[in-house]
């Protein structure tokens, strides 16, 4: 079946640009999470939905990014203003039904700010 | 603290058995997993293994899981040239969805 994909693969914008990733996770998948990986880093949690809500967002690092889920199904991570530091790969990923379950990952999207 | 810690880099020969370790501070994670990076791909789960087990064996692959140690170990027989990755150790923080990430270990095989 269809893994979780990621759109776009790659993007690059300017700094104080506003981006959209978007993550279509394992049909049937009800819990879906986006971690960010910089350079040279392991990935590191971003935030988690259960649905359509947020479980937890403590991994949001301020309050440019935002991430929605308004059907359950489909996500969109959101950055305002982007800047260089935000450069890094996005992962999102999906589970069954409940954070103990394994967690299948896309293949990112590459953002890079200039 | 959360702290995963795994050496940076291992090279094998093809053939050889390459052991990839990871170390941990955060006691109360139920599960550990071990991920694999290929350049410019995301991550391909391996294998995992429940925080009340000590091994688990799936065809090439064996975890070892030392708990009084906070130690965590992947042993691959047999590497081959294919395996060579980035491989992610990683602790789901228990009632919690996140996963906390080593910073990776490179695998190189050299035939």
């Amino acid at each position: 079946g269809a893994g979780v994909s990621q759109t776009p693969s790659n993007k690059v914008t300017e700094k104080g640009k506003y981006v959209e990733l978007r993550c279509d996770p394992i049909s049937g998948h009800t819990a879906l999470y986006w971690y960010r990986q910089s350079l040279g880093q392991g990935p590191e949690f971003l935030i988690y939905f259960q649905g359509t809500g947020a479980a937890d967002d403590s991994g949001l690092p301020n309050d440019r990014f935002f991430a929605v889920r308004p059907e359950g199904s489909v996500s969109t991570l959101k950055i305002q203003r982007t800047e260089r530091g935000d450069s890094a790969v996005y992962l999102c990923a999906s589970s069954l039904t409940r954070d103990t379950d394994t967690q299948y990952f896309g293949p990112g999207t590459r953002l890079t700010v200039l | 603290g959360e702290d995963v810690e795994q050496s940076l880099f291992l090279s094998v020969r093809e053939g050889d058995s390459s052991v990839i370790n990871c170390t941990y501070t955060d006691s109360s994670s139920t599960y550990l997993y071990w991920y694999k990076q290929e350049p410019g791909a995301g991550l391909q789960l391996l294998t995992y293994i429940f925080s009340n087990m000590d091994m688990k064996q799936d065809q090439r692959l064996t975890v070892l899981l030392n708990k009084k140690d906070k130690h965590l170990s992947l042993r691959i027989a047999d590497t081959q040239t294919g395996d060579s990755a980035i491989y992610f150790c990683a602790l789901l923080r228990s009632n919690t969805g996140k996963l906390i990430f080593g910073q990776g270990t490179t695998l190189q095989v050299k035939p």
